[in-house]
């Protein structure tokens, strides 16, 4: 499989634990976006790399979240002293920065807070 | 910042019939519109966009147009079939950075 991928598909967390999600975008695209998804809703964007270098941060992403992508490749997002609020899916989606703009999305990572 | 707005939250037709999808957005720098399909638990897949220089694009079923003064887009499914079942969103993206989505709309399509 060739698209963006992610991981974990899923997680389960009680609390206040701290989680991290992976994603793994198409291999030659240089942007590369997270976007959280609640139920009933369109996706919100969070965040987006061009290469390694961190772009742009939403009002959404407090101090609480963190991304990174050390080597311009795949990218983590850390959720820190996670909160019930903080449930939803997240979504990674990559581009290339000269084609058509066209944003590819991976499966997700479906975060519960309990 | 860039609001898009979306309409119906939800659209229930007939097999065979057609569904309109009608999206507005407020900023005049936004240039890129597409629209994604997602099925329950999945990821959303882009169907059709269209750019601020072209008003309106088909791929067989499926057409978007796009009204610059108005500021709206609008998707248009013919010939819907069951398998058209999801959830739509459109999206806006004002210079080369972030999406902007719509609400969506759940579209049902009865045999």
């Amino acid at each position: 499989d060739t698209g963006v991928s992610q991981d974990p598909r899923h997680k389960i967390t009680k609390r206040g634990q701290n989680v991290t999600f992976r994603c793994d975008p198409i291999s030659e695209h240089n942007r590369l976006y997270w976007y959280r998804q609640t139920l009933g809703q369109g996706p919100e964007f969070l965040t987006y790399f061009q290469n390694e270098a961190q772009l742009e941060k939403s009002r959404l992403l407090s101090d609480r979240f963190s991304a990174e992508r050390p080597k311009g490749s795949f990218s983590t997002l850390e959720i820190q002293r996670t909160e019930q609020g903080d449930s939803a899916m997240y979504l990674c989606a990559s581009s290339l920065v000269l084609a058509d703009n066209e944003q590819f999305f991976g499966p997700g990572t479906r975060l519960t807070v309990l | 910042g860039e609001n898009v707005e979306q309409h119906p939250s939800t659209l229930s037709v007939q097999e065979g019939d057609s569904a309109v999808i009608k999206c507005t957005y407020s900023d005049s720098a936004s240039n890129y519109f597409p629209w994604y399909k997602q099925e329950l638990g999945k990821r959303p897949q882009l169907i059709i966009d269209i750019r601020s220089n072209v008003g309106e694009k088909k791929d067989q079923r499926i057409a978007v147009t796009l009204n610059k003064t108005a500021k709206h887009f609008s998707l248009h499914i013919t010939e819907t079939q069951p398998e058209d079942s999801a959830v739509y969103f459109c999206a806006a993206l004002p210079g080369f950075q972030k999406l902007v989505f719509g609400t969506g709309t759940r579209l049902l399509v009865s045999p």
